[in-house]
């Protein structure tokens, strides 16, 4: 079992651009949340994805945007990057009817300039 | 709202001292407690979990035990190494496992 992957591992972009993350979910698990990770601070929830629909969103702007494919992976893109993007963006799965424990990828550092 | 509120770091032990890292919540609800560590580099790695008042979690010597009267599910452990540095966070999931909510996390240095 792989576990969550994500890709790619680095990434540098500049402001105004645009940016696509992606992660694959842990065998078995049906549903992926995005978190973005600010340096010395605790993740912070971006949104959730199952059966390939937005399920929730937290506090993020319409910038960040998602999709889940037919095969339970998952995109994040990022439209109009700012300064303040530049974060560890982590990827979590989990398997909708099997409670709410969250397997965690190694996440994706984007560093915007 | 929900919250996950844990203590300031940075923490310093030396080897084989007793460790404890207080996390205190607030919920809508029944929420599921957990700790989540981070060793540098690394994606978040779950250490234990709690899913009902009263209940101990525990995994390779660390425990916490969900308490409802006080709100609070502070990591324990009797003896520190020098591999348990690392950045530990305490996390919340609502109800609905719908969305995590972390706390800030506190950074943990052993030395020998």
């Amino acid at each position: 079992d792989a576990g969550v992957t994500q890709s790619p591992t680095h990434l540098i972009k500049t402001r105004g651009q645009q940016v696509t993350l992606r992660c694959s979910p842990k065998s078995g698990h049906d549903t992926v949340s995005w978190y973005q990770q600010a340096l010395g601070q605790g993740p912070q929830f971006i949104f959730q994805y199952y059966e390939e629909e937005e399920r929730q969103r937290g506090n993020f702007p319409d910038r960040f945007s998602g999709h889940q494919f037919p095969n339970y992976s998952s995109e994040l893109n990022v439209n109009a990057l700012l300064l303040g993007d530049s974060a560890l963006y982590l990827c979590a799965s989990s398997w909708l009817a099997g409670g709410n424990e969250q397997f965690f990828g190694p996440g994706t550092r984007l560093t915007v300039l | 709202g929900n919250s996950v509120t844990q203590m300031e770091g940075p923490v310093t032990l030396s080897e084989e001292a007793f460790l404890t890292i207080n996390c205190t919540y607030t919920a809508t609800g029944y929420p599921s407690l957990f700790w989540y560590v981070q060793y540098p580099g690394e994606g978040l790695q779950l250490l234990l979990k709690a899913t009902k008042a009263d209940d101990k979690g525990s995994n390779k010597g660390f425990e916490a035990t969900y308490r409802k009267e006080t709100t609070s599910f502070h990591l324990e452990k009797g003896s520190v190494q020098v591999s348990d540095s690392a950045v530990y966070f305490c996390a919340l999931s609502t109800a609905t496992g719908n969305q995590f909510y972390f706390g800030t996390g506190t950074s943990l240095t052993v030395i020998p």
